[in-house]
């Protein structure tokens, strides 16, 4: 079983859709988790770290389930900019600061 | 503020040769990971680099080496390239005992 699990995709989506991924981690000691998002042949980027209660930003929405070890985006209003890969990270060692890494989501927003 | 910086962009080598990356962290950070990331793949973790020693190693052999020096730059060494070390390298720079960290724009190593 792989440590971090996501669904590759592609999502395919309209512009204005809402759309949601989630991610699944395997270490129950893991510490902290993140979202970043990956264009084509570009470097990973920060999208937003991922807390217990739940942050927002903007159209992005994360929440973090440690009974069920889940991760979950919400992108409300998808724009065609949206489009790219999301990684779904976990940091299993905070002093560490190891980053594991899902194998990425796909999303393609359509016009 | 300049960000992370890796050097070169891209790379070809031949199987059983030995290749250099380089890494500039971004100012003020201390810490330089590194990670490869294959075609489709997210990226895996080789090890990570504080106070000029390796803290923290993945999954990968002996081959892989690195070093930081006393500015915080890292360099990645791999020794007797295989073909299936073709990938992108991404340096990530941090602070230690913050968790977040910045990638640079990565080397692309193709092994002919």
């Amino acid at each position: 079983r792989k440590e971090v699990e996501q669904d590759p995709g592609p999502f395919n989506v309209p512009e204005g859709a809402t759309v949601a991924f989630n991610c699944t981690y395997s270490n129950s000691a893991s510490q902290s988790f993140f979202w970043y998002r990956q264009d084509c042949r570009k470097e990973p980027k920060l999208l937003m770290s991922v807390y217990s209660s739940g942050n927002e930003d903007g159209r992005f929405t994360a929440q973090l389930n440690r009974a069920s070890q889940y991760i979950s985006l919400l992108i409300r209003d998808s724009k065609l900019s949206d489009s790219a890969t999301y990684l779904c990270v976990v940091n299993q060692n905070n002093a560490g600061n190891m980053l594991t890494f899902g194998g990425g989501t796909r999303l393609m927003v359509k016009p | 503020d300049a960000g992370v910086t890796q050097s070169p962009t891209h790379l070809i080598k031949t199987r059983g040769q030995q290749v250099t990356l380089r890494c500039s962290p971004k100012s003020g950070h201390d810490t330089v990971s590194w990670y490869q990331q294959a075609l489709g793949q997210g990226p895996q973790f080789i090890f990570q680099y504080y106070e000029e020693e390796e803290r923290q190693r993945g999954n990968f052999p002996d081959r892989f080496s690195g070093h930081q020096f006393p500015n915080y730059s890292s360099e990645l060494n791999v020794n007797a390239l295989l073909l299936g070390d073709s990938a992108l390298y991404l340096c990530a720079s941090s602070r230690q005992g913050w968790n977040e960290q910045f990638f640079g724009p990565g080397t692309r190593l193709t092994v002919l």
